[in-house]
């Protein structure tokens, strides 16, 4: 049973545009998320979070945008760079288990 | 700073043989550890947890096991390894007072 599940494998944005990653996930005790960036053969490297009782976070060119009622998350990337080009993965935590569960990843692809 | 060591970076070991990973973090105290394994083309899954020396969740049956012998070390082993334990193996840490999850460099094994 994947409870985070990331249904799009992968993405190509021109350099410059929106990246949008999206991010569904089906437990309703989830209440802190996190996107990961992951480059290959390498440990992936912490983003953006966002806490249930926000709706939003931003931080320089990435944003996270939390819709409770619809289980979903996306990233967004303005302006995207060939730079960004990497594996993202969303990630979710019930506060208390200490666990985190992650999607199985997108890879974005900017390209120049 | 806080840092996460793994090593070795890449290890190839013959079917039935054993296996010993090794995962150190400096400059924090009392952190939650955490050992995960990217299969190829798949997303992160959790293989064990600790909250503390001696204690070991793990989250998936299988052909490996984990300890934590030191408060920042945490070590993931086997006594027979599987063609099926190929992977990328992540060790990663928390806080208990923080949400964000950070990772080590990782371990490429492959199992022949």
């Amino acid at each position: 049973d994947q409870q985070v599940k990331q249904n799009s494998p992968s993405l190509s944005v021109q350099e410059g545009r929106i990246s949008i990653l999206n991010c569904d996930y089906t437990n309703s005790m989830f209440d802190y998320f996190l996107w990961y960036k992951k480059y290959p053969a390498e440990g992936p490297t912490f983003l953006i979070s966002i806490s249930s009782i926000k709706d939003k976070n931003e931080d320089g060119r990435f944003t996270v945008f939390l819709n409770k009622s619809a289980k979903h998350l996306s990233l967004h990337i303005v302006p995207s760079q060939p730079g960004d080009s990497a594996v993202y993965f969303c990630a979710a935590s019930e506060s208390g288990t200490y666990k985190y569960i992650f999607g199985t990843g997108t890879r974005l692809k900017v390209l120049a | 700073s806080q840092t996460i060591h793994q090593w070795p970076a890449t290890l190839v070991q013959p079917v039935g043989s054993p296996l010993s990973l090794e995962c150190t973090v400096e400059g924090t105290s009392n952190p939650n550890l955490y050992w995960y394994r990217q299969a190829a083309g798949r997303g992160l899954q959790l293989l064990f947890y600790s909250v503390g020396i001696g204690q070991i969740s793990s989250e998936v049956p299988q052909n490996l096991s984990a300890s934590r012998p030191q408060d920042r070390q945490f070590i993931l082993s086997s006594k027979k390894l599987l063609l099926s334990d190929s992977g990328f193996y992540l060790c990663a840490w928390n806080g208990t007072d923080k949400y964000e999850q950070y990772f080590g460099p990782g371990t490429r094994l492959t199992v022949t």
